[in-house]
């Protein structure tokens, strides 16, 4: 199957602090890389969508400057989480756009913001 | 509103002991529907996609199923490694090629050897 990486899988920062996080497609060219955010014993919440070469496409109440996504190619998109605070703690995971809409998921990185 | 409910929320099950996991879901037109699994502190795992009523998809002792309201994923005879959180989600047919998806909750399987 599409493999799908993220760097880094854990990270630490002090508050105020920006952090960024890769995700890569290893196998495949992805035209569409999701960002989603996972809380403990919660669901997936999809955070923004990105298309190679274009601006991303927030969901409601996700802050696009606080969040930012960079889609730079086919098979690399950041997520840079600007001025972190403690509530920004979460697990963050990324996807790619595979032929008949299927995605695949990378591994995820946590970030804690002390 | 577009929605998908899981159920059970958590499922014990003895090693050998079959059962089926819930998925319903509520779409102003369904493109998909897919099963992921997975395990604490990673990223799920793709393991069925389905498109239409009456479609149904095999993996190991895995089975997946659709009808117009509601998919169920079987396990048969499972496993300890079995065990994990199964999530279920929707994508809609509409909004353009994006592909966002709805994902429930999750259903927690716990296999006991």
């Amino acid at each position: 199957g599409a493999v799908v990486s993220q760097h880094p899988s854990r990270v630490i920062c002090k508050s105020g602090t920006s952090v960024k996080i890769e995700c890569r497609s290893l196998d495949f060219q992805a035209t569409t890389m999701f960002w989603y955010r996972q809380f403990p014993k919660q669901s997936l919440m999809l955070m923004a969508t990105s298309n190679e070469g274009s601006k991303a496409t927030y969901e409601q109440g996700v802050e696009k400057d606080k969040f930012l996504i960079n889609h730079a190619s086919l098979t690399l998109s950041t997520l840079t989480v600007t001025s972190a605070h403690p509530e920004d703690s979460s697990f963050y995971i990324c996807s790619g756009g595979l032929a008949f809409y299927e995605q695949f998921f990378g591994p995820g990185t946590r970030l804690t913001v002390l | 509103e577009d929605q998908v409910t899981q159920s059970p929320e958590a499922l014990r099950l003895q090693e050998g002991e079959s059962s089926s996991l819930n998925c319903s879901y509520t779409v102003s037109g369904l493109r998909g529907l897919f099963w992921y699994r997975q395990d604490p502190g990673k990223g799920p795992e793709f393991l069925f996609t389905l498109y239409s009523a009456g479609e149904e998809k095999e993996k190991e002792r895995l089975k997946a199923t659709l009808t117009k309201k509601e998919s169920f994923l079987h396990i048969t005879a499972p496993k300890p490694e079995d065990s994990a959180t199964y999530l279920c989600a929707v994508q809609a047919n509409y909004g353009g090629s994006q592909g966002n998806l709805i994902f429930g909750k999750g259903t927690k399987l716990s296999v006991k050897p």
